[in-house]
């Protein structure tokens, strides 16, 4: 098991640049999740998809950014166009179905807009 | 919202028993409560969960009170390597998997 797999591990971008941070969920896990994490705000669900649909995005915190889940084992968040107040640690969790189910967290993506 | 509510931060010794505590006095009959913890650098990973019962894995115990309204994360024996920050969230049909502040767990010689 490789575990839920993120990419890349750093980005850093200039303000005005499309971002996009990539995916793999464990197989066989049918639900993912996208945090953000910052100092200020700590760790913020974004958005989360049940078998490949977004089920709640109420938490994406503008129109600049966006999440699409083409397949089970494949998932995007994309930031058009990226901010400075955009940078922080992207993390991608999946779980299997059911609520006792734990959350498999990757290790993150470590974005700097400038 | 699914909120749950944890000290900021507790300090231990090692070698030490901790008990780390949480509140969820608005947890619905069918939600769970899973425990985190997020070491430096890294993403958050499992540490355990349950429903009603008390629960031990080779992590920790995690007693629940009996009308369900907080429960407590129980490190038998806190070493270094335990320094971190530890959350409690609910799940459930109606919780999103929010995750609160957390508490940061100190472990000094």
């Amino acid at each position: 098991d490789a575990g839920v797999i993120q990419s890349p591990r750093h980005e850093v971008t200039e303000m005005g640049q499309e971002v996009t941070l990539r995916c793999k969920p464990i197989s066989g896990h049918n639900s993912l999740f996208w945090y953000r994490q910052t100092m200020m705000r700590g760790l913020e669900l974004l958005i989360y998809f049940n078998n490949n649909v977004p089920i709640d995005d109420s938490g994406m915190p503008e129109d600049r950014f966006s999440a699409k889940m083409p397949n089970a084992s494949f998932s995007t968040l994309k930031i058009q166009p990226s901010e400075p107040r955009d940078s922080a640690v992207y993390f991608c969790a999946s779980r299997k179905e059911g609520y006792n189910s734990p959350l498999h967290f990757g290790n993150g993506t470590r974005l700097t807009v400038t | 919202d699914a909120k749950t509510t944890q000290p900021n931060s507790m300090e231990s010794n090692e070698e030490e028993p901790v008990h780390l505590p949480c509140n969820h006095s608005t947890i619905s009959g069918t939600d769970y409560i899973h425990w985190y913890r997020q070491l430096p650098s890294q993403g958050p990973e499992y540490v355990i969960h349950g429903l009603t019962s008390n629960v031990n894995n080779r992590m920790a115990s995690l007693a629940i009170a009996e009308d369900r309204k907080s429960s407590t994360l129980i490190l038998h024996r806190a070493t270094l390597r335990d320094a971190a920050v530890y959350y409690c969230i609910r799940t459930g049909t109606a919780s999103k998997l929010t995750f609160g502040t957390g508490t940061r767990l100190q472990v000094t010689l």
